[in-house]
């Protein structure tokens, strides 16, 4: 079982609509996680981080943590094509000594 | 001038070739981390360093060495290239005073490919 697991799509949203990307841990003992996102040829920028669970959101994006069910998410409101990229989850293991990325979900937004 | 910089970019090698990679920063890192990118495969970790004598291997390390130069430099070497190697390298940075926020720094990428 991969550390972190997210769904490779493509996943592609209609523009202004609600993009929901999801992502699975299996280190029980992970305390941060992040969502990172790299648009084509680029590096990988952090958007958001989250470490209670719960909801936290910043601007159109909203991040959702359930550590119970290992479960992390990221909601994009009102979906642009400037959204368009692939997004990369991300957890630090529970010695914080390390972040492991899963392999990325590619989102599309659709004019 | 970019914080983090890796050289080369590119670079096409052929099989059994010592490459290496660099990193250097600006930003006053302490850790200093190496991924590797492969298509559906998102980023792994190959070795990261908490400061010049703490060097640890990451997932995937066989067939690679690094070394901490200084705090602002960390190399990463490709022994003996082999085509499998063949992919996009990161270096980023952060910092550990802001362990929880996990914001790590990348360079641009360095496309490396094995002939």
């Amino acid at each position: 079982q991969k550390e972190v697991e997210q769904n490779s799509g493509p996943l592609s949203v209609p523009e202004g609509a609600i993009a929901s990307l999801n992502c699975t841990y299996s280190d029980r003992g992970s305390q941060s996680f992040f969502w990172y996102r790299q648009y084509s040829g680029k590096s990988p920028e952090l958007i958001m981080f989250i470490y209670s669970n719960g909801d936290k959101e910043d601007g159109r994006f909203t991040a959702q943590l359930n550590k119970a069910s290992q479960y992390v998410s990221l909601l994009i409101r009102d979906s642009q094509p400037s959204d368009s990229a692939t997004y990369l989850c991300a957890v630090t293991t529970s010695s914080a000594s390390k972040i492991i990325f899963g392999s990325g979900t590619r989102l599309s937004i659709r004019p | 001038d970019a914080d983090v910089t890796q050289t080369p970019r590119n670079r096409i090698t052929k099989t059994g070739k010592r490459i290496m990679l660099e990193c250097s920063q600006t930003k006053g890192h302490d850790r200093m981390y190496w991924y590797r990118q492969d298509p559906g495969l998102g980023l792994r970790l190959i070795y990261y360093s908490f400061d010049v004598k703490d060097i640890n291997k990451g997932e995937i390390s066989d067939g690679y060495s690094v070394s901490r130069q200084a705090q602002a430099k960390f190399s990463l070497s490709l022994e003996s290239a082999i085509p499998n190697q063949t992919a996009l390298y990161f270096c980023a940075t952060s910092d550990s005073k802001d362990l929880w926020t996990g914001e790590l720094f990348f360079g641009e990428g360095s496309r490396l490919t094995v002939l």
